[in-house]
């Protein structure tokens, strides 16, 4: 058990609703990184956070996503206007302070936009 | 554009057997961690390497980082029905620490 929480752990949504994950790391991990898993590939980077600043958001983070870290603990992932392309596994990485290459993933949230 | 193939994608195999799972790249990784995968949970992190020629043993697994840390292998030996699971090898380069993954292996080992 890593310790972190995913939330909600499933979302089914209707196209064109928003949606808002949330993860809870435990403490002292500095750098949070936001991954995307289709059926039948690996994760892909989404985004991170060093504290409460977002240093890097991948291309595949279209203007309807939008993630935040406000306090450098919890962060929310948010999806405006949902589309069936969306359709996913979301999942967040908290890193340990002074070793960033390890990542400890949570369990996820599983999206399915109908 | 770092990439990592992963090899074999799918692998069913006979409980007792051996396998081996490789990762490649052209590019260079600061790090080379696995991870095992269970269906509708996320990645659990099985080892990391960081020297280039590395090797790390849990249990019956074995893990390699190549002398030029650009390929790893996983090896399973007398593999059990418990080991069945997707396996992922995933690289951090040295931009932020993100990762960069293979597609996985899924790995069926069958009593």
């Amino acid at each position: 058990d890593t310790g972190v929480s995913q939330n909600p752990r499933h979302k089914i949504t209707k196209r064109g609703q928003n949606v808002t994950f949330r993860c809870d790391p435990i403490s002292e991990h500095n750098r949070l990184y936001w991954y995307r898993q289709t059926l039948g590939q690996g994760p892909e980077f989404l985004t991170y956070f060093q504290n409460e600043a977002q240093l890097e958001k991948s291309r595949l983070l279209s203007d309807r996503f939008s993630a935040e870290r406000p306090k450098g603990s919890f962060s929310t992932l948010e999806i405006q206007r949902t589309e069936q392309g969306d359709s996913a596994m979301y999942l967040c990485a908290p890193s340990p302070s002074g070793n960033t290459d390890t990542q400890y993933f949570g369990p996820g949230t599983r999206l399915t936009v109908l | 554009t770092q990439l990592l193939e992963q090899s074999p994608q799918f692998l069913s195999i006979q409980e007792g057997e051996n396998l081996t799972v490789y990762c490649n790249s052209s590019s260079v990784f600061s790090s080379l961690q696995w991870y095992r995968q269970e269906p509708g949970e996320g990645p659990v992190l099985l080892v990391t390497v960081v020297t280039g020629g590395e090797v790390k043993k849990l249990k019956r697994l074995t893990f390699q980082f190549g002398d030029a840390r650009k390929d790893s292998s996983l090896h399973i030996t007398a593999a059990q029905p418990g080991d069945t699971g997707l396996y992922l090898c995933a690289g951090a380069g040295n931009q932020g620490g993100k990762l960069i993954f293979g597609q996985g292996t899924e790995l069926s080992v069958k009593p």
